[in-house]
């Protein structure tokens, strides 16, 4: 079966540069989260889309962006990178058309490491 | 400040034991509660959930028993086998914007010896 899909699985960048992770959904699901993962940490809520319009907000810095594509795959942009943001990334998809579903299904993460 | 508190941090069991992992919340507002199991280097994969009109949810090994009214719930892996050494995160949830974003707890690593 398809999974998320998440690109790529590992970035090493320097501080104050850009970054831009991608995640691609799995086929029919219409909604896409995004969560930071520190070391030995629980996974935070960046921010969600659903059919391409941010459906919800979490701790996600002003210094983040990201949008859902036609194609629904989406992208978290990150500027200004600080030490403090070298996590796990991780992307969710799950199809919302099921009432009450909440299963999500996460994609393998991208390891962001800022020097 | 945790909104969902999980505990123990970690957990060593033996192979054919049972694993108790044990989970609060505070919120009264929550209304779906999954657990997932997350092995190195890889996403968080949803093990089992539970709503509050229930208070016991079996599949395979795994059990979620769920008391309302002192706001906990536990993850009971019977037969414990090395397989399953991983880290668990229970997890609170409300609808939100149309869909249920999950509330963490801190994980639990859990350790099952052959």
């Amino acid at each position: 079966a398809a999974g998320v899909i998440q690109s790529p699985r590992h970035l090493i960048k320097e501080k104050r540069e850009t970054a831009t992770l991608k995640c691609y959904p799995i086929p029919r699901h219409d909604t896409v989260y995004w969560y930071q993962q520190g070391p030995g940490q629980d996974p935070q809520f960046l921010i969600s889309f659903y059919e391409k319009m941010q459906s919800d907000k979490g701790s996600i810095p002003d210094r983040f962006s990201a949008q859902q594509f036609s194609d629904y795959h989406s992208e978290l942009n990150m500027s200004s990178l600080e030490l403090g943001d070298s996590a796990l990334y991780f992307c969710a998809s799950s199809p919302r058309g099921l009432a009450g579903t909440d299963t999500q299904y996460f994609g393998p993460g991208t390891r962001l490491t800022v020097l | 400040q945790q909104q969902v508190k999980q505990s123990p941090q970690s957990l060593i069991v033996q192979k054919g034991g049972i694993s108790i992992i044990n989970c609060a919340y505070e919120n009264t507002a929550f209304d779906y509660f999954p657990w997932y199991q997350q092995f190195p280097g890889k996403g968080p994969a949803l093990l089992i959930a539970i709503r509050p009109d229930v208070s016991e949810k079996k599949e395979g090994r795994f059990t979620i028993s769920f008391n309302k009214s002192a706001k906990q719930f536990s993850l009971h892996i019977m037969d414990s086998q090395p397989g399953d050494s991983a880290t668990y995160f229970c997890a609170a949830s409300m609808m939100s914007g149309g869909s249920y974003i999950p509330t963490f707890g801190r994980g639990t690593s859990l350790i099952v010896h052959p």
